[in-house]
């Protein structure tokens, strides 16, 4: 299936240094999004990037895509312990009517 | 505005029992989509509901089955339980579908089988 691997599986930093969080996958798409997860709760949408773009902010998020590798980073500068949470991409398949697809994502725990 | 609306949040069924789940998406929304996540397998898309028709289904035995009513609200039924039931089950809404743009999650009803 075209699912969207996250990389790291678990992340662990300080509070106030950046956190970096990759995405693969597998076929061409139309966009890309970022979700958020705190533990046991709904997702909550971050960003999209479409396929025709390379780079996009919001805020404290990076989000960067590179078509050619089939792979996007999400940056978080001068992270904060309420990012504490798991963070998922998920992607399209690039035509028609299909569902999106979630990677397993990665989860950030910021220390304080 | 308010936002997607699941129900109930929690709830416990044994082997064999069924169970029916609700989501109300946020007004004009026109498309729920169902997922099932668990620790081991992640996000698992279920369904996609649009104007009453179901346009996507995932891989998921006939046991899941949903329907969406005229004023978009959803339901997700689950026959004859099995302890792998056991899981979140997220609802998202959109305005024209899943891969046009943002979903809007509800918090999620946890299925709990023993």
């Amino acid at each position: 299936s075209q699912q969207g691997e996250e990389d790291p599986q678990a992340l662990s930093i300080q509070e106030g240094e950046n956190a970096t969080m990759n995405c693969s996958y597998k076929t061409s798409i139309n966009n890309l999004q970022w979700y958020r997860q705190n533990s046991g709760r709904g997702l909550v949408h971050l960003i999209l990037i479409r396929s025709n773009e390379r780079e996009k902010h919001s805020g404290r998020l990076r989000v960067t895509l590179d078509t050619s590798k089939k792979s996007s980073s999400l940056l978080i500068t001068a992270s904060r312990a309420a990012d504490t949470a798991s963070y998922f991409c998920a992607t399209d398949a690039g035509q028609g009517n299909t569902p999106l697809v979630f990677g397993k994502g990665t989860r950030l725990s910021v220390i304080a | 505005k308010a936002g997607v609306t699941q129900t109930p949040r929690y709830l416990i069924k044994t082997r064999g029992q069924q169970v029916t789940l609700s989501c109300s998406p946020i007004s004009g929304h026109r498309s729920v989509s169902w997922y099932q996540q668990t620790p081991g397998q992640g996000l698992q898309f279920l369904f996609e509901y649009f104007s009453e028709t179901q346009r996507n289904k995932g891989n998921f035995p006939g046991r899941f089955s949903g329907r969406q009513f005229s004023n978009s609200r959803s339901e997700m039924n689950v026959s004859t339980l099995e302890l792998g039931d056991s899981a979140l089950y997220l609802c998202a809404s959109s305005l024209l579908g899943q891969n046009t743009g943002e979903l809007f999650f509800g918090e999620g009803s946890r299925l709990t089988v023993l």
